[in-house]
């Protein structure tokens, strides 16, 4: 079963509003998530870095106001979109890191803003 | 230039063919390597890490070579099921908890 499990796994909102993207790992605490976005056909690219407790760090050219990131608790990571657009719509997918460091993706997030 | 290069494919081979994958990466300071398999429309999944001496699991194997910058995968006895997006994959850091960067993946189908 999953082990990091990512919810909702897919949702339609009108542009201009914000979406919540949740990541919550089950059977461990996770140190640090990660947030990735990718585009149809396209790989998957960082979006920001997500350590408990602390900011978030964005990759260069994401926008952190946007894609507002919040780590309040080591088993859940949240991503909203805010004010989104029709561009915006992608498959979002975070993974997260306990102390094995082993990776554990969440079952993606696919976003379509119409 | 991608920090992380792929031949995106993709690679239509007939059940049974052996099928081989190539990666090339520009960090020379990167330092741990996979990889991950991803079905349409999911999450990737990890393959196998890739360690310099080269290491096999089953009918997979992948290589690194540090000096050219460059990992590859080898598929023998290829199945329908290893129809698939492969990513390489590439760490900043030692352990597979460092931020990674995907290439753009190399697709592949086996036909029957």
């Amino acid at each position: 079963g999953a082990v990091v499990s990512q919810h909702p796994s897919r949702v339609i909102c009108k542009s201009g509003t914000s979406v919540k993207i949740e990541c919550r790992s089950l059977d461990f605490q996770a140190t640090t998530m990660f947030w990735y976005r990718q585009f149809p056909k396209q790989s998957l690219m960082l979006m920001a870095t997500s350590n408990e407790g602390s900011k978030a760090t964005y990759e260069q050219g994401v926008e952190k106001d946007k894609f507002l990131i919040n780590h309040a608790s080591l088993t859940l990571s949240t991503l909203t979109v805010t004010s989104a657009h029709p561009e915006d719509s992608s498959f979002y997918i975070c993974s997260a890191t306990g102390s094995g460091n082993t990776i554990y993706f969440g079952e993606g997030s696919w976003l379509t803003v119409v | 230039r991608k920090e992380v290069e792929q031949d995106p494919g993709p690679f239509n081979v007939p059940e049974g063919a052996t099928v081989a994958f190539n990666c090339t990466y520009s960090n020379s300071a990167s330092q741990s390597f996979f990889w991950y398999r991803q079905d349409c429309r999911k999450e990737p999944k990890l393959l196998m890490s890739v360690y310099s001496s080269g290491n096999e699991d089953g009918r997979f194997t992948a290589q690194l070579n540090r000096a050219s910058q460059y990992i590859s995968l080898l598929i023998r006895d290829s199945k329908l099921s290893d129809s698939a997006t492969y990513l390489c994959v590439v760490g900043r850091g030692p352990n597979a908890g460092n931020m990674l960067t995907f290439g753009g993946g190399t697709r592949l189908m086996v036909k029957p």
